[in-house]
Parts: structure tokens; sequence; C-alpha cells
């Protein structure tokens, strides 16, 4: 159980377009997700956090306007880099949990490319 | 403010050998709980071990296990009998206390053996 998937897994697009990545709760109703990015060979650093039905909580320095933050349903949310340019290529991780639940649990993670 | 300190950002170990990958911590929280996450090649993040704060023993998932020192703040994973599918990324990480949000360590890259 408590699985989560995102997609897609991996993606390129053109400088100045702008790319969503879906973040799915499979087996149950994530109350929260989060949003975090990776840089190669460094740690996971969030960029927000999601409840349903109410507008993401960014992270002090991650632009809200170009990172956009849908938490529509239980089981849904989304990120959606706008202009994204080269120096937004990156892996992003979401993960969700449900309430009172200690752990949060991982997607698989999206790999964004910039050309 | 809460901080997670991971030291050693390589290790080898030989296959079948015990390693120990260390992780200290800092929070003025009572109450707070410590993961490990292990992040292969591929990118997944995979839950191994949890300590809450409140745990009196230490916590033990088959291989691993978390030799946790509540007054040094330290969160140590020992892996015994060390795998070669073992080599990846080892994040420590602390959930933020009142929240659910992560703060991560900056990892350490493990690489066994043969």
């Amino acid at each position: 159980g408590a699985v989560v998937s995102q997609h897609p897994s991996w993606v390129i697009c053109k400088s100045g377009t702008s790319v969503k990545i879906e973040c799915r709760s499979l087996d149950f109703q994530a109350t929260t997700m989060f949003w975090y990015r990776q840089f190669p060979k460094q740690s996971l650093m969030l960029m927000a956090t999601s409840n349903e039905g109410s507008k993401a909580t960014y992270e002090q320095g991650v632009e809200k306007d170009k990172f956009l933050i849908n938490h529509a349903s239980l089981t849904l949310s989304t990120l959606t880099v706008t202009s994204a340019h080269p120096e937004d290529s990156s892996f992003y991780i979401c993960s969700a949990n449900w309430r009172d639940s200690y752990e949060q649990y991982f997607g698989p993670g999206t790999r964004l490319t910039v050309t | 403010a809460q901080k997670i300190t991971q030291t050693q950002p390589g290790m080898f170990v030989q296959e079948k050998e015990a390693v120990t990958l260390d992780c200290t911590y800092d929070t003025s929280d009572p109450s707070y709980g410590l993961f490990w996450y292990k992040q292969p090649s591929s990118g997944e993040m995979i839950f191994l071990i949890y300590q809450g704060s409140y745990d009196q023993q230490n916590a033990t998932e088959g291989r691993y296990s978390l030799n946790f020192q509540k007054a040094r703040k330290s969160a140590n994973l020992v892996i015994s009998a060390s795998q070669l599918g073992d080599s990846a990324m080892y994040f420590c990480a602390m959930r933020e206390a009142g929240t659910y949000k992560y703060i991560f360590g900056t990892g350490t890259r493990l690489k066994v053996l043969a």
C-alpha cells in the first residue's frame, strides 16, 4: 500500500515553454503533498507543501509564480514549471501523506531537462 | 533551528561486512521523528527505517538498525551484511516539529565492494 506515482518520469522541453508534472496517490487519500527539487549529487530541497483545496505554502526563495502548484483533489497534485529555463533542469520529486501519518510516501521522481 | 548533519559524503564497505552511516540532528522540540531513506541511481526514495523521539528501543528493520543516542542527538544507520545492491545514496531526515515537513541531510554515498 501507500503508492505514489508521478507522470511523466522524464520530460524534455524548450526554453520558454511550460511543463506540468502530476503526482498521484494511488491507494490512499493524501491530505498533504510535498514537492522537492534535487540537483545532481545534492540533497532534496523542499519547494512547497500543498493541502487539498487550499493554496500551497512555498519555502523561502521559491518563486510561486514560476512553480505553480495545484492540489485539486485528495489524490492529485500538479506542479507546473512556467516559462522554463535551462536552470530549471532538475529532478522533481513529490511525496504525500495522510492525516496523522508520520511517514511521507515518495513518488519515483520526474527528470526535467530544459533545452 | 532544526538541522540534520551527515558528515560522510562517501563510504566504502566490503560485501558482507557491516557499515555505519552517521547522522546527527539538532532540535529543541521534545517530539520529533527520524528517518533513513535509500536513493539508488534510479532516483526513487526508498524508506528504510523510522525512530520516534519517545521510542525506548532502537528501531530495526531486517538488515537495517538505527543506533539512536538521544543525549548525543545522533541517529546512525547500521547496515549489516552489506550487499552489492546496497550501493546507493542514503539520506537521514527529521520530521519538523509541529508539521509533516522533512528536513534532509546532505546524504552519504555508499559503495559496496565485491
